[in-house]
């Protein structure tokens, strides 16, 4: 699996976007990119994934350059309650087993 | 709405008892995930099942068992617990391979003293 790496944390005023970085400069063509969080100790919550189209639902939207070595995780209104950590993960299509590395710890601030 | 449920939410018990943590989802998910995360620290698969009967260790090594003999439930048992299984044990499943759409449980906060 492609290695990814983000920032340890972020600090985001309430209102702004939040855009959130994840490189992953190993990752190969039949990787898609999936974002997670996790509030608190509760259990971790679906975002979004994409292979290269730029993606974008409810939540959150995901832009992946166009060598697909890095994306952007944008939350559009972040509020206090997006303050999480964010991953960010590299998986085949097909293979199971998530993986969560130590993500972005996002802190929405008044 | 939980379509994924854990029991017991918090648990503490004495050292050499026997437990089992209860995972139970509604979804008719083929695959179930156990992992397991210290307070501040990374979360580690620890078990998983592709189906009824399967089951496969995880990348972090537990001394803890498995079992699936029904889609919907997936229960944790640690035969003796030990002070080191002190940890928030949490329960996913999803539809799909690949890493779209996880469903979390909200876990269960073992205590062994």
């Amino acid at each position: 699996d492609a290695k990814t790496t983000q920032p340890p944390s972020m600090d985001c005023a309430e209102g702004r976007a939040a855009n959130l970085p994840c490189n992953h400069s190993t990752i190969s063509g039949n990787e898609y990119v999936y974002w997670y969080r996790q509030i608190h100790s509760q259990g971790p919550q679906y975002i979004i994934h994409g292979l290269k189209n730029n993606e974008t639902n409810e939540m959150a939207s995901l832009i992946i350059t166009e060598d697909r070595k890095s994306s952007t995780l944008i939350l559009p209104h972040a509020t206090l309650r997006d303050t999480a950590v964010y991953y960010c993960i590299v998986r085949v299509g097909t293979a199971s087993k998530l993986t969560f590395g130590t993500g972005t710890r996002l802190q929405v601030t008044l | 709405e939980a379509d994924i449920y854990q029991t017991p939410r918090y648990l503490v018990i004495g050292t050499g008892k026997k437990i089992t943590l209860e995972c139970s989802q509604t979804m008719g998910h083929d695959k179930m995930y156990w992992y397991q995360q210290d307070p501040g620290m990374e979360l580690h698969l620890i078990h998983y099942s592709y189906g009824v009967n399967s089951t496969e260790k995880g990348d972090l090594s537990s001394e803890s068992t498995v079992s699936r003999i029904r889609t919907e439930h997936f229960p944790l048992t640690l035969e003796s617990a030990r002070p080191s299984h002190t940890s928030q044990y949490l329960c996913a499943s999803s539809e799909h391979r690949g890493g779209y759409g996880y469903t979390f449980g909200s876990g269960t906060r073992l205590t062994v003293v």
